[in-house]
C-alpha cells in the first residue's frame, strides 16, 4: 500500500496570504494525485487532479503541481473560505487508492 | 449535477450487519463506479470499495470478506453491506462516483451518514 504523508497538521496563514500544503508518497505515483477539501460537517470536495488540474469550478487561487512522490497544492490569496481540512490521495494503485491524513488550514 | 444521498440506520448493534443505501440524482448509475469510503478520527479517510453498473466489484483487502456492494439500476441506487461490525467500524459512511474524470478520482459526493456501532 502506498502511504501519503501530510507532514504538517495545521498550518496557519493569514487571510490574503498564500499557503502551501505538501503531501509525500511512500513510492513514485506519477501525477496520480488528487487534493481535497473539506469543510466541518460536509463531504470532501474535489479540487485538483492529475496533480495540477483544477476541476470544474474551482477558482483559479486553487493549483497543484509535483509528480512522482512530492506534491504541493497552493493556494493563493486565501479567502476566508478556504480555511478548511485539506487531503491529499494517490490513485495510481487504483483500484487501492489511499487519502494522506489532512493538513488544517487556519486563520493566523 | 450528479447528487448523491446515503440512508440507514445510524446506529448498529456489534456483530449485526451495517446496511446503507446511495440513491443517485441528476445521472445514471450505468456509468462509472459507486463508490463507499469512511471516515474516522483514527483512520481518517478509507475506501471500502465500489461497484461498476455491470456489476463488476472491487474491495479493501482489509474489508473483503466482512463488505458487498450492490447495484440496483432500476431504482438508481446503490448500496453496501458491512457484517459482523465492531466498534472499529464507527464512521460517517459516504458514497461518491469515481471514474468520470479519470479512475480514482472521486468527484461527486453524498453528505455523508454518520455509524455508530454500539449495544
Amino acid at each position: 500500500e502506498i502511504v501519503m504523508t501530510q507532514s504538517v497538521a495545521t498550518l496557519s496563514v493569514s487571510p490574503g496570504e498564500r499557503a502551501t500544503v505538501s503531501c509525500r508518497a511512500s513510492r513514485g505515483v506519477s501525477i496520480n494525485l488528487a487534493w481535497y477539501q473539506q469543510k466541518p460537517g460536509q463531504a470532501p470536495r474535489l479540487l485538483i487532479y492529475d496533480a495540477s488540474t483544477r476541476a470544474t469550478g474551482i477558482p483559479a487561487r486553487f493549483s497543484g503541481s509535483g509528480s512522482g512522490t512530492e506534491f504541493t497544492l497552493t493556494i493563493s490569496g486565501l479567502q476566508p473560505e478556504d480555511f478548511a481540512l485539506y487531503y491529499c490521495q494517490q490513485y495510481n494503485e487504483w483500484p487501492l487508492y489511499t487519502f494522506g491524513q489532512g493538513t488544517k488550514l487556519e486563520i493566523k | 449535477q450528479v447528487q448523491l444521498q446515503e440512508s440507514g440506520p445510524g446506529l448498529v448493534k456489534p456483530s449485526e450487519t451495517l446496511s446503507l443505501t446511495c440513491t443517485v440524482s441528476g445521472g445514471s448509475v450505468s456509468r462509472y463506479y459507486w463508490s463507499w469510503l469512511r471516515q474516522s478520527p483514527g483512520k481518517g479517510l478509507e475506501s471500502i470499495g465500489f461497484i461498476y453498473f455491470t456489476g463488476n466489484t472491487n474491495y479493501s483487502p482489509s474489508l473483503k470478506s466482512r463488505v458487498t456492494i450492490s447495484i440496483d439500476t432500476s431504482k438508481n441506487q446503490f448500496s453496501l453491506k458491512l457484517t459482523s461490525v465492531t466498534a472499529a467500524d464507527t464512521a460517517i459512511y459516504y458514497c461518491a462516483t469515481d471514474g468520470r474524470v479519470a479512475a480514482g478520482v472521486l468527484d461527486y459526493w453524498g453528505q455523508g451518514i454518520p455509524v455508530t456501532v454500539s449495544s
